[in-house]
């Protein structure tokens, strides 16, 4: 089975930083990645579908790139609303295995 | 609007029964893949199982293949996980979650807020 590697786990950013997240399959898996927000207490929101196609009505500061193997996430300019856990997801085939998670804080 | 509502959540002893309940509207229930996906505490998100829209194909987590078994009836639009010889690493919050297509090849667009199985002594 594809193991999905986030890194780095957790970071603390000041608001307006550029922040970058990725995620590594072990695997090739062609662009069937999704990206997805929990803030705290909250149910997981998808982001981004597809690597890089983002969600109806997501903020166009999050953006999505890569295939195969490398991913990434970014957000352009951190807000106090991005304090998250951002998960990644592969979804080529089962299982549908989650990355597990990047935590983000504001500094 | 998407809704899916979760129930049958709750206290169970290691090695018991539990069945879950996620009830879907707002969408064409048939159309579209269910996944089960949970949430120990403190801990990340793990898929657990995913069927297909017509209920023909079913996958399943390493960890609960053989004890958890996922079905749908799309007359009453409702999708269940049938959860047996359950352990302590079973506690978490479970999420019902709607996939973008009818194929498990696809990203979840919504999710239930949830219901939490307990599996202690």
């Amino acid at each position: 089975d594809i193991q999905m590697t986030q890194s780095p786990s957790s970071l603390s950013a000041t608001i307006g930083d550029r922040v970058t997240i990725t995620c590594r399959a072990s695997q090739g898996m062609s662009n069937y990645l999704a990206w997805y927000q929990q803030k705290p207490g909250k149910v997981p929101k998808l982001l981004i579908y597809a690597a890089s196609t983002l969600q109806s009505g997501v903020p166009s500061r999050f953006s999505g790139s890569g295939s195969g193997t490398d991913f990434t996430l970014t957000i352009s300019s951190l807000q106090p609303e991005d304090v998250a856990t951002y998960y990644c997801q592969k979804y080529n085939s089962a299982p549908l295995t989650f990355g597990g998670g990047t935590k983000v804080e504001i500094k | 609007e998407v809704q899916l509502l979760e129930s049958g959540g709750g206290l169970v002893q290691p090695g018991g029964s539990l069945r879950l309940s996620c009830a879907a509207s707002g969408f064409t229930f048939s159309s579209y893949a269910m996944s089960w996906v949970r949430q120990a505490p403190g801990k990340g998100l793990e898929w657990v199982s995913v069927i297909s829209g017509s209920g023909g194909s079913t996958y399943y987590a390493d960890s609960v293949k053989g004890r958890f078994t996922i079905s749908r009836d799309n007359s009453m639009n409702t999708l269940f996980l049938q959860m047996n010889s359950l352990r302590a690493e079973d506690t978490a919050v479970y999420y019902c979650a709607k996939s973008y297509s009818g194929t498990s090849r696809a990203p979840f667009d919504s999710w239930g807020q949830g219901t939490l199985v307990t599996v202690s002594s």
